[in-house]
């Protein structure tokens, strides 16, 4: 079975701290993202990675940085945790065959909460 | 540029009724369409999806969805609901060439005894 494995579910940090969100995805896929989720506002792309090493911006990534040096995981860095930045974070990914990308394979979130 | 709406972002049905949830796309090419499911404190898994094959397409748990080129529409539908189908029912779309997908903003499906 495809499995993408998020190390925490639930964090509490403090304003400030740095966090490190870690994803894991054992299916050899080319692409990971994170994504992230808010009541009412659907899910929102915070960065991608079609291959080690690279990584592109999404839709709202102030604040945030990745890290991808092994194809298998896909970091999200809060460098300054700040409160509005409480949320639940999804990491996803998908394979790429020729020219075609498939569908997203999620783990099962981190709810972070800033104090 | 590609976009989802999603229309109500809560619906209720009885046990047993029909199950329609809306979604409309923008996209500047043939797109590819997801219906995602998530179920409560879970991530999202994939309900069914369209990739130009065929226009209906049919998903697990009895849902399927049909691609309206000239509405711009996918809308998911279940004939008959069933009280596990209670969750939070997500559509995306997918410009062909990229890997990104661009969500909706999600309908909380309550089924009702």
């Amino acid at each position: 079975d495809v499995k993408v494995t998020q190390s925490s579910r639930y964090l509490v940090k403090r304003t400030g701290e740095k966090v490190f969100l870690e994803c894991v995805q054992d299916m050899d896929h080319e692409n990971m993202f994170w994504y992230r989720q808010d009541p009412g506002l659907g899910l929102r792309l915070i960065y991608f990675s079609y291959d080690v090493k690279m990584k592109e911006k999404g839709d709202i990534p102030e604040g945030y940085s990745v890290s991808r040096e092994k194809k298998e995981r896909f970091s999200l860095i809060l460098e300054s945790a700040s409160t509005n930045q409480t949320s639940m974070y999804l990491c996803a990914s998908s394979m790429t065959s020729g020219r075609i990308t498939g569908e997203l394979f999620f783990g099962e979130g981190s709810r972070l909460t800033v104090l | 540029a590609q976009s989802v709406t999603q229309l109500g972002s809560h619906v209720s049905v009885s046990e047993g009724a029909l199950v329609l949830l809306r979604c409309n796309y923008s996209s500047s090419v043939p797109p590819y369409l997801f219906w995602y499911v998530q179920y409560p404190n879970q991530g999202l898994q994939l309900l069914l999806k369209y990739t130009s094959a065929a226009t209906l397409v049919k998903g697990i748990n009895g849902f399927e969805a049909e691609f309206k080129k000239s509405e711009t529409s996918f809308h998911l539908t279940k004939p008959s609901a069933h009280m596990s189908d209670a969750a939070e029912y997500f559509c995306a779309v997918r410009n062909t060439n990229a890997g990104k997908s661009t969500f909706g903003d999600g309908t909380t499906l309550t089924v009702k005894p």
